[in-house]
């Protein structure tokens, strides 16, 4: 069994302020954590990944994550965002099993003031 | 163009109607998938399918059916439509069965059940 929470449905925050989206999860089996961005209108696409190499994964727009097993956390940070970084964002958890499903948290909707 | 892309990206229809939202991958990937997107739920598994002509349930598959003859295609039918059936629709792909493999997204279809 496999749960993802999100902390905070909205997070805003200030241009060229830190973001922090908080992640927590739980599996029975070693995880692995997928952070996902989606813009207004599309589809979700992969910011970054966890696969048991290593705890720090740098992802695309600036975007990195820490696994921290002890805390269950996977949460996704930026030094500073900027006003494109407006989207909604997805934890999500896959065990390592045959099947890759893949469970999602209930998503955090970034917005960046000016 | 390659990717995945989903036909209709908006549909109306009313309660009772038969609806079919159709999902194409170029990539030739073995797995794909249908989400349902929901305020306050994430994306939840509707139904997967491993390879042509294997398909198996996700979290919430009643009410609907699919099939896949084609390893490129992956329809979704909603064999009577309800308001509860309302919903943005995502399909996506991934190339393996394990749970580090991305899955890449389609742009969605917006269903509105009246």
């Amino acid at each position: 069994a496999q749960s993802v929470t999100q902390l905070g449905s909205h997070v805003s925050v200030s241009e060229g302020a830190l973001v922090l989206l908080r992640c927590n999860y739980s599996s029975s089996v070693p995880p692995y954590l997928f952070w996902y961005v989606q813009y207004p209108n599309q589809g979700l696409q992969l910011l970054l990944k966890y696969t048991s190499a290593a705890t720090l994964v740098k992802g695309i727009n600036g975007f990195e994550a820490e696994f921290k097993k002890s805390e269950t956390s996977f949460h996704l940070t930026k030094p500073s965002a900027h006003m494109s970084d407006a989207a909604e964002y997805f934890c999500a958890v896959s065990g390592n099993n045959a099947g890759n499903m893949l469970t999602f948290g209930g998503g955090t909707r970034l917005m960046v003031k000016p | 163009d390659a990717g995945i892309t989903q036909s209709p990206r908006y549909k109306i229809t009313e309660t009772g109607r038969q609806v079919t939202l159709m999902c194409h991958q170029t990539w030739s990937h073995s797995y794909m998938f249908w989400y349902r997107q929901d305020l306050g739920h994430g994306l939840r598994l509707i139904y997967y399918s491993a390879a042509a002509d294997i398909t198996d349930k996700g979290e919430v598959p009643d009410g609907y059916v699919v099939s896949r003859s084609k390893t490129e295609n992956f329809p979704l039918t909603l064999e009577s439509a309800t308001r509860s059936q309302t919903s943005v629709y995502f399909c996506a792909s991934s190339e393996g069965d394990r749970g580090r493999e991305t899955q890449y997204f389609g742009p969605g279809t917006r269903l509105l059940v009246l």
